[in-house]
């Protein structure tokens, strides 16, 4: 059974970086597709990029380029996403999630999720 | 970017009624949309796929419709674990975009 096990976030000050790690078990790391999911205190679901490992495929979501860096780490199974120059606005929990079997891209459903992590920005 | 947009924003629905939530793209998505349910505190669960696929474990009053602009995702039965909130998703475009939530509140 897949699962994907994050780590990281916590309170940040505004102006420093955050990195939130998730790892992955269950099955075959080269053949996932991975991506970073947001969701501010109440609100809806923000794509924020995505990678495909195994080509070091990396896509970011317009309103991030330049803040976000998406990697990931075979020999750890692990997906990481650092998001920098913090703002309150980023006060939410941040999800990663595997693209759906079958899908070759990520522009893909998702069909696990991580359990979530808090990334609190404050001064 | 393509927005979803998805109505109503809260329903409030009974043990057995049928539900239907609407899911609206700015531009045509062909059938590249998700639907997902989302209880407080977890993570999302993929419940359609392609717009009328249901993913494996799913039970199967759940089910969706649509293609190009108009998506529903309907309810047949609803049941007390249903009270949740839904979203829609589109991957039609490199940049994916999600509807801003449905709850589905108990009456």
């Amino acid at each position: 059974q897949v699962q994907l096990v994050q780590s990281g976030g916590g309170v940040k000050k505004p102006g420093s970086s955050v990195t939130v790690s998730c790892k992955a078990s269950g099955g075959t790391f080269n053949t996932y597709i991975f991506s970073w999911v947001r969701q501010a205190p109440g609100q809806g679901l923000e794509w924020m990029g995505g990678i495909i490992p195994i080509f070091g495929t990396i896509k970011t979501a317009q309103k991030f380029q330049g803040r976000v860096t998406i990697t990931a780490d075979e020999s750890t199974s692990s997906a990481h996403l650092e998001l920098s120059s913090l703002r309150s606005e980023d006060t939410a929990v941040y999800y990663c999630a595997r693209v759906r079997t079958g899908c070759s891209s990520t522009s893909c459903s998702f069909d696990y999720w991580g359990q979530g992590t808090l990334v609190t920005v404050s001064s | 970017d393509i927005q979803m947009t998805q109505s109503p924003s809260t329903l409030s629905a009974s043990v057995g009624d049928r539900v239907t939530i609407t899911c609206r793209a700015t531009q045509n998505i062909n059938t590249w949309l998700a639907w997902y349910q989302q209880k407080p505190g977890k993570a999302p669960k993929l419940l359609i796929y392609k717009a009328s696929n249901l993913e494996s474990g799913v039970p199967s009053r759940f089910s969706g419709t649509g293609s190009g602009t108009e998506f529903t995702l309907t309810i047949s039965s609803l049941q007390p674990d249903d009270f949740a909130t839904y979203h829609c998703q589109q991957y039609e475009s490199s940049s994916l975009t999600f509807g801003q939530g449905t709850k589905v509140e108990i009456k």
